[in-house]
């Protein structure tokens, strides 16, 4: 079946630690995304890229940095600078033309210990 | 700025109370309009995408229908299981997608 694998589906943060989470997706999608959602705030945009080696801050990139090695790979990491990390992290993928939806993983609940 | 605004934030129905969701936008070059149901816990899942004013799409219960400012999810007879969150998004040509905050629904047996 195709999709995107977000894991883990929980995980945990100790202070002045850097996490990663990992995206995969075999839909065969040129752009992925990242999006941070806390309650009534809605989905912010953390990083996305269209094409491989290349990626672009959203609305809410400090704290975060990304790589994209592989077109179905689009890993996150949540650094010790991002002061507040406690979130659902949500990634995405999307066929680049016009019009098309983002399909998007179930998610990993990130909490601080 | 390019904006979508979703109300209202939070809707109670009792089972087979018929309603809509509203979705207005602001967004210049309009390349499809994208409603998503969320569950807790869960990403959000793709439900449809309106490409013109007048244009209609249909599942099961639901249907979206799409103006030059806004959109509408009706939401006919609704029955427990379509309690979620309904999100709607805005496509600019292949930036990322603009967002609403969401609709929860809350249906009532």
């Amino acid at each position: 079946d195709g999709g995107i694998t977000q894991s883990p589906k929980y995980l945990f943060r100790k202070e002045g630690q850097n996490v990663t989470l990992s995206c995969e997706q075999n839909l065969n999608h040129d752009a992925m995304y990242w999006y941070r959602q806390d309650p009534g705030q809605g989905l912010r945009l953390i990083y996305y890229s269209q094409i491989v080696n290349d990626f672009q801050k959203g609305d809410i990139a400090e704290g975060y940095s990304v790589s994209r090695e592989k077109k179905e790979s689009f890993p996150l990491t949540v650094t010790s600078a991002q002061k507040n990390p406690t979130a659902f992290y949500l990634c995405a993928s999307r066929d680049i033309g016009m019009g098309q939806p983002q399909h998007f993983g179930d998610g990993t609940r990130l909490s601080i210990l | 700025e390019d904006q979508v605004t979703q109300s209202p934030e939070a809707l109670r129905l009792q089972e087979g109370e018929s309603s809509s969701l509203n979705c207005s936008y602001t967004v210049s070059g309009l390349r499809g309009l994208f409603w998503y149901r969320q569950d807790p816990g869960k990403g959000p899942e793709f439900l449809f995408t309106l490409y013109s004013a007048g244009e209609e799409k249909e599942k099961e219960r639901l249907k979206a229908t799409l103006t030059k400012k806004e959109s509408f999810l009706h939401i006919t007879a609704p029955k427990p299981e379509d309690s979620a969150t309904y999100l709607c998004a805005a496509g600019r040509g292949n930036t990322p997608l603009v967002f609403g905050k969401g609709t929860r629904l809350s249906v009532i047996a």
